[in-house]
């Protein structure tokens, strides 16, 4: 089947800087796409989710960019805290795949002070 | 603190033992879905239920049994588990059935299973 994965399985940032985390999916059918977080010994977290007649989307210091050209997903967080420090999860769907969403592989995402 | 909750957080079972794992929402969602991950890994679907009805199961082996008894609650009856089967698994509801792969999941924190 087709999945969904992530350019790096870690990033490391300083306290303060912008965070840029990636996920290319494979299936151009996809058209609902959320972004996850999942601290240690809790569940993953909604953060935001985009839609694919949207190419971005901004909540509180995170925004997500969608490229359907090239199928790719990104999270950008804005001035990282220790508190974003987690694995972070892209998923998608597909209404016409029928199924539930396809979670990626994640990125640990490591801030320092 | 999650909308959905997951009862035991730990659970640590023989090979030859029969327990369950239970959730709960009361977020009126009529979706419902058990997950399991294994450590680093992303979460796998094992079964959706729907309006109370299980609508996906992916090829999970027979012994993992879920039952959904009414749209709040969701089981995961274990039996004759292996111990390749220890891992965090995770319940989440959603709101509109019809819509499993475009509408955001609401996950709880998991019940920790550990087979001796």
């Amino acid at each position: 089947g087709e999945s969904v994965g992530l350019h790096l399985p870690t990033l490391s940032v300083q306290e303060g800087d912008n965070s840029i985390i990636n996920c290319a999916y494979s299936n151009s059918a996809s058209d609902y796409f959320i972004w996850y977080k999942q601290e240690s010994g809790k569940g993953p977290q909604f953060i935001i989710d985009i839609r694919s007649n949207m190419d971005k989307r901004q909540g509180q210091r995170v925004t997500v960019l969608l490229n359907k050209t090239v199928k790719h997903l990104s999270l950008q967080i804005a001035a990282t805290q220790p508190g974003d420090s987690a694995v972070y999860f892209c998923a998608e769907g597909s209404v016409q795949a029928g199924t539930a969403l396809i979670f990626g592989k994640g990125t640990t995402l490591s801030v320092s002070s | 603190d999650t909308e959905v909750t997951q009862t035991p957080k730990h659970l640590v079972m023989g090979m030859t033992n029969k327990k369950s794992l239970k959730c709960e929402q009361h977020m009126g969602h009529r979706a419902m879905y058990w997950y399991k991950q294994k450590a680093k890994k992303p979460p796998e679907l094992m079964f959706v239920y729907s309006y109370e009805k299980l609508s996906i199961n992916e090829s999970v082996p027979s012994r993992f049994s879920p039952e959904c008894p009414n749209s709040s609650l969701l089981n995961l009856h274990l039996h004759a588990l292996q111990p390749e089967d220890s891992a965090l698994y995770l319940c989440a509801s959603s709101q509109d059935p019809g819509q499993v792969s475009n509408q955001p999941q609401h996950f709880g924190d998991g019940t920790r299973l550990s087979i001796l």
